[in-house]
């Protein structure tokens, strides 16, 4: 069964360091994702992104984030200079854009330290 | 917010169906019941998703009322495997909507 994957499991970075999370989405999925879950807390939403371009994002993705899909197959999600508070689980997830079935399926995410 | 109620916790004995609700009062006529669930940290895992009518496939039903404002996943054989963290989300559907994700259910299935 076909699958979101993410890379790296673990990322561990100093603050004020630039980090790139990378997704490789299901192939034929047409949406993608971002969201976000600090330790203990709610999954949040970051951001979607649809024909090269971001349709919606919320509060928590200001201009220090910033989504790229550089080729076909990867989705990646930056984040210019981080904060402690970034340390987070990272979830990417596609959709297929099908008008019954648009499903969102998530990867295993990345699990961003922060120090 | 999210735009659901649900329980904080249950628990199932395993081999025993699991019935997890969730109250969505204000729902409106376009918005679709999503079930998902979340295995320790794992991503959120798609179970089942609905409209009007129920639904069923090869891991869950979906119950939905009359009148939308709730509904009930089952789980009609619960395993171990299926201790989780259950959430209920409320979503316009199709065409890349965000998802919102509440608190969720903390399902204890024991043997």
């Amino acid at each position: 069964e076909p699958e979101v994957t993410q890379t790296p499991s673990h990322q561990v970075t100093q603050m004020g360091q630039e980090v790139i999370l990378r997704c490789v989405p299901i192939s034929n999925h047409l949406y993608f994702y971002w969201y976000r879950q600090i330790l203990g807390q709610k999954v949040e939403f970051l951001v979607s992104f649809y024909n090269n371009e971001i349709s919606e994002k919320s509060e928590i993705f200001d201009d220090q984030f910033s989504v790229e899909r550089p080729d076909g197959s990867n989705f990646t999600l930056k984040i210019r200079s981080t904060k402690l508070e970034d340390s987070a689980m990272y979830f990417c997830a596609s959709s297929p854009l099908a008008a019954i079935t648009d499903t969102q399926y998530f990867g295993p995410g990345t699990r961003l330290t922060v120090l | 917010d999210a735009k659901t109620t649900q329980p904080p916790s249950m628990d199932c004995a395993e081999g025993r169906a699991a019935n997890l609700p969730c109250n969505h009062s204000t729902i409106s006529g376009n918005e679709y019941v999503y079930w998902y669930r979340q295995i320790h940290s794992q991503g959120p895992q798609y179970i089942i998703h609905g409209l009007k009518n129920n639904e069923t496939n090869e891991m869950a039903s979906l119950i939905i009322t009359e009148d939308r404002k709730s509904s009930t996943l089952i789980l009609p054989h619960a395993t171990l495997r299926d201790t989780a963290v259950y959430y209920c989300i409320v979503s316009l559907g199709p065409y890349g909507n965000k998802l919102v994700f509440g608190a969720g259910t903390i399902l204890r299935v024991k043997s």
